[in-house]
């Protein structure tokens, strides 16, 4: 099992450019979260898919999109990146009622 | 507004002591709190975690113990080993949502 994989690690975007960060779980999880973690912030959760078919807001969802593909795959879009975006992203799986939320590795996004 | 916090930013301890991470929260209506651990360029893992309904859960050397009157809650390790140098995040779940602190670097002194 890879678990939680993202593509890219690292990405380094212009203002403006949109890019689309890539999420896949072979756990055969319900639920799956994207966050961002920002210097003394901690994580905070942008959108979260409860289901397949499914997607909602989280805290900070303001500036992204997501798209919860199929069961295995949910993606973070970024549509006119800003510099307020550079942050490093996670995105997480959960199974049905169980508490605890798997991560994977993170996307480091830097906007100039 | 940072519905959990951890004021504490960094944590030295000497090997083979207890180290003692603290967390404080707003939300009453937080049903779950969860501990994770992060190392440098990996995702946050799962630690150990703690009903609203309990004052203390253990799991081999760690301990997490809850004060609901206190909105306080904090992770004990014992011994604390330097493999546990790392970031640790204390985390609050109200309908399977997470919300996290700002975490605690640790550092196990040989």
């Amino acid at each position: 099992n890879a678990g939680v994989t993202q593509t890219p690690k690292f990405q380094v975007l212009k203002t403006g450019q949109s890019m689309t960060l890539q999420c896949a779980q072979d756990m055969n999880h319900n639920s799956m979260y994207w966050y961002r973690q920002d210097p003394g912030m901690g994580l905070r959760l942008i959108y979260y898919s409860a289901s397949e078919g499914t997607t909602d807001k989280g805290e900070v969802p303001n500036g992204y999109n997501v798209s919860r593909l199929n069961k295995r795959e949910f993606s973070l879009r970024l549509e006119s990146a800003a510099p307020s975006q550079t942050s490093v992203y996670f995105c997480a799986s959960r199974r049905r009622g169980y508490l605890g939320q798997y991560f994977g590795p993170g996307t480091r996004l830097t906007v100039t | 507004d940072q519905q959990v916090k951890q004021n504490s930013p960094s944590l030295s301890v000497q090997e083979g002591r207890i180290s003692i991470l603290n967390c404080d929260y707003t939300n009453s209506m937080f049903d779950y709190f969860l501990w994770y651990k992060k190392y440098p360029a990996e995702g946050p893992t799962f630690l150990i975690s703690i009903s609203s309904i309990k004052d203390k859960n253990e799991d081999g050397r760690f301990t997490v113990f809850l004060n609901k009157s206190a909105k306080h809650l904090s992770l004990h390790i014992v011994p604390s080993q330097p493999g546990d140098s790392a970031v640790y995040f204390c985390a609050a779940s109200k309908d399977y949502k997470l919300s996290f602190g700002a975490g605690t670097t640790v550092t196990v002194r040989a």
